[in-house]
């Protein structure tokens, strides 16, 4: 089974702290988002890689940065939190391979870091 | 832009009944996902519906897809109460990967 592994269940951190929130894969996926999760506003996507050092913008990218150094790892960057980033974060991968097999890019997620930013 | 719809936003059912949710999204799409998402937890992958007319289905739910309507909808049949979770369809438009979600149905099935 493809494991999508969040560093942190739950994080508490200061306004103005610089987060790290950490995601590995280990189904040599080619494809990663970061997504956040809101009561009454879904699922919005922050960021996402097609490979190893390319990024791109999601949707809400602003007050965030991304890091894709090796292909099992994305990383999400806080550079300077603030309150109304409190929120659930999840991470998720999906493979090339899936679309040629005919299964169509289904995202796996992890178990999701809740990040209250106080 | 593209923006995905579900209705109902909220669903109380009772065991044993039959109900549809679905899901509008406005631009061109050959891919829809649903996935189920229970209390606390992550969301994992329902269903992969990648053609016009297609249907799948797992145990008392089965989900269909009209490309032409834009229109998905994932029925439930007899429901139980294991049901009770979030479900969320998302739309990823051709080559574009990234999937965009409605904002979820929190279906809860009563005795």
């Amino acid at each position: 089974d493809v494991k999508v592994t969040q560093s942190s269940r739950y994080l508490v951190k200061r306004t103005g702290e610089k987060v790290f929130l950490e995601c590995v894969q280990d189904m040599d996926h080619e494809n990663m988002f970061w997504y956040r999760q809101d009561p009454g506003l879904g699922l919005r996507l922050i960021y996402f890689s097609y490979d190893v050092k390319m990024k791109e913008k999601g949707d809400i990218p602003e007050g965030y940065s991304v890091s894709r150094e090796k292909k099992e790892r994305f990383s999400l960057i806080l550079e300077s939190a603030s309150t109304n980033q409190t929120s659930m974060y999840l991470c998720a991968s999906s493979s090339d391979r899936d679309s040629k097999e005919g299964v169509g890019g289904r995202l796996f997620f992890g178990s999701g870091t809740q990040l209250s930013v106080l | 832009e593209l923006k995905v719809e579900q209705n109902p936003l909220f669903l109380s059912m009772q065991e044993g009944k039959n109900y549809t949710i679905y899901c509008n999204y406005s631009t061109t799409s050959d891919r829809l996902y649903w996935y189920r998402q229970d209390p606390g937890k992550s969301l994992e992958s329902l269903f992969v519906l990648l053609s016009n007319g297609a249907v799948k289905q797992e145990g008392r739910l089965m989900a269909s897809l009209d490309t032409k309507a834009r229109l998905s909808t994932l029925h439930i049949t007899a429901a139980v109460h294991d049901l009770s979770a979030t479900y969320f369809c998302a739309v990823a438009p051709t080559n574009a990967g990234k999937s965009t979600f409605g904002d979820g149905t929190t279906l809860t099935v009563k005795p």
